[in-house]
């Protein structure tokens, strides 16, 4: 168990539609990573958080935004979706900013219909 | 579960077998190396990591060695096990920026 907690599992809903993915990182990491993996790529980093700020950005669409709140957990919220957009979305945690280990998430399963 | 990566290179092993999974990194300037696991329905765990100011780093049954000259990282699984068997991901990290995953390889031990 990495300690990082994601909900929901799974998630089905239409295009068009908008949803929101929860994330809570382990006990004492203050830096949250959002990852987008689909079936034929590897993990994308979409976008990271530390102490409730944006700290980097990576290939997030701008039809997806995040935030970190106070206590550390944080969201994705994907909207107008796309059936392109079916993937699973992982989170991950560290202690500090960057250059240490990432723990993962078990992630959140997303199927546009 | 619906696996990941369909169409990843696959490496088969006999079990008790020492298996060798290979990573091209892609920025000179990268200076910290990471191998992740990841098993179906789960998220990537980590393994073991190695800075750029070594070469090979032990861990319980894994090596994982470093060669910058050609930009290649390789982890190694002494008396490979059924539960071995999985995707495992090389990543890269330069000087703090995010970290860049490969593609991944798909490990299966047979019996």
């Amino acid at each position: 168990d990495s300690g990082v907690t994601q909900t929901p599992k799974h998630l089905i809903t239409a295009t068009g539609q908008r949803v929101t993915l929860r994330c809570s990182p382990r006990s004492g990491d203050l830096s949250v990573y959002w990852y987008q993996q689909s079936l034929d790529q590897g993990l994308q980093f979409l976008i990271q958080y530390y102490n409730g700020e944006e700290r980097a950005k990576g290939n997030i669409l701008e039809r997806f935004s995040a935030q970190q709140f106070p206590d550390l957990h944080s969201e994705l919220n994907l909207s107008s979706l796309e059936l392109g957009d079916s993937a699973l979305y992982f989170c991950a945690s560290s202690v500090g900013q960057s250059d240490q280990p990432q723990h993962f998430g078990d992630g959140t399963r997303l199927s546009i219909l | 579960g619906e696996s990941v990566g369909l169409h990843l290179p696959t490496l088969s092993v006999q079990e008790g077998d020492n298996s060798i999974i290979n990573c091209a990194y892609s920025n000179s300037a990268s200076d910290y190396f990471i191998w992740y696991k990841q098993e179906s329905g789960k998220g990537p765990q980590f393994i073991i990591d190695i800075r750029s100011n070594m070469d090979k780093r032990q861990g319980q049954r894994v090596t994982v060695l470093l060669n910058k000259t050609v930009k290649h990282l390789s982890l190694q699984i002494a008396a490979t096990q059924p539960g071995d068997s999985a995707v495992y991901f090389c990543a890269e990290n330069n000087y703090g920026q995010n970290f860049v995953f490969g593609p991944g390889t798909r490990l299966s031990v047979l019996p």
